[in-house]
């Protein structure tokens, strides 16, 4: 079985571009969360999809907004890009995204640099 | 949202040493405590996790034990090896489709 797809794997953008990042989950898995990594930061959790609709949603700003297809493919656009947007986006998914949390396996990443 | 304080953020130890990392959380209601290991360059991958209904856990040579009334849990790396070297992150849920993560513990195991 595939694991999670992100892409494209690198992304250098300048100030005031925006971007849009691609997760194909692995086949069955119905939740599709995107986290973005920063040295120091941790992990912060952007939002969570599952059939579509948005679950929950993290402390960032509205230029950050995603999706998620039929197929459970989902996509993130960050819009009128910042320095301080550099970061690794992971994103991970689930069988169910069950309330009660399940196991996250995550995709390799897209490493966006902003000039 | 949930705070989650980790520490060390770094630890440095003898081969076949232990290693152990602390997490605290703010949410006395987090009912899930998770694990994850990044080997540099690579994604993160869940290693163990625990319940709130459970105190300990143990899958060879890792263990988490969880103290609700403290609001800490804590990994436990017995007979580290040069495998064990690698980014570690716990992380907090409460039954609404996200972890919280702490800011990661970055492991290095001498030889």
């Amino acid at each position: 079985k595939a694991g999670v797809t992100q892409t494209p794997r690198y992304l250098i953008k300048t100030r005031g571009q925006q971007v849009t990042l691609s997760c194909s989950p692995i086949s069955g898995h119905r939740s599709v969360s995107w986290y973005q990594q920063t040295p120091g930061q941790g992990l912060q959790f952007l939002f969570e999809y599952f059939s579509e609709t948005q679950r929950n949603k993290g402390n960032f700003p509205g230029r950050f907004s995603g999706r998620q297809f039929s197929n459970s493919r989902s996509e993130m656009n960050v819009s009128t890009l910042e320095l301080g947007d550099s970061a690794l986006y992971l994103c991970a998914s689930s069988l169910s995204g069950a309330a009660t949390n399940e196991k996250l396996f995550f995709g390799s990443g897209t490493q966006l640099s902003v000039l | 949202g949930e705070n989650v304080e980790q520490h060390p953020s770094t630890l440095s130890v003898q081969e076949g040493d232990s290693a152990v990392i602390k997490c605290t959380y703010s949410d006395s209601a987090s009912n899930y405590f998770p694990w994850y290991k990044q080997e540099l360059g690579k994604r993160p991958q869940l290693i163990i996790d625990i319940r709130s209904n459970v105190g300990e856990k143990k899958d060879q040579r890792i263990a988490v034990t969880l103290n609700k009334t403290a609001k800490h849990f804590s990994l436990h790396i017995t007979e580290t090896q040069p495998e064990d070297s690698a980014v570690y992150f716990c992380a907090v849920a409460f039954n609404d489709y996200k972890l919280s993560f702490g800011a990661g513990t970055t492991v290095t195991v001498r030889a």
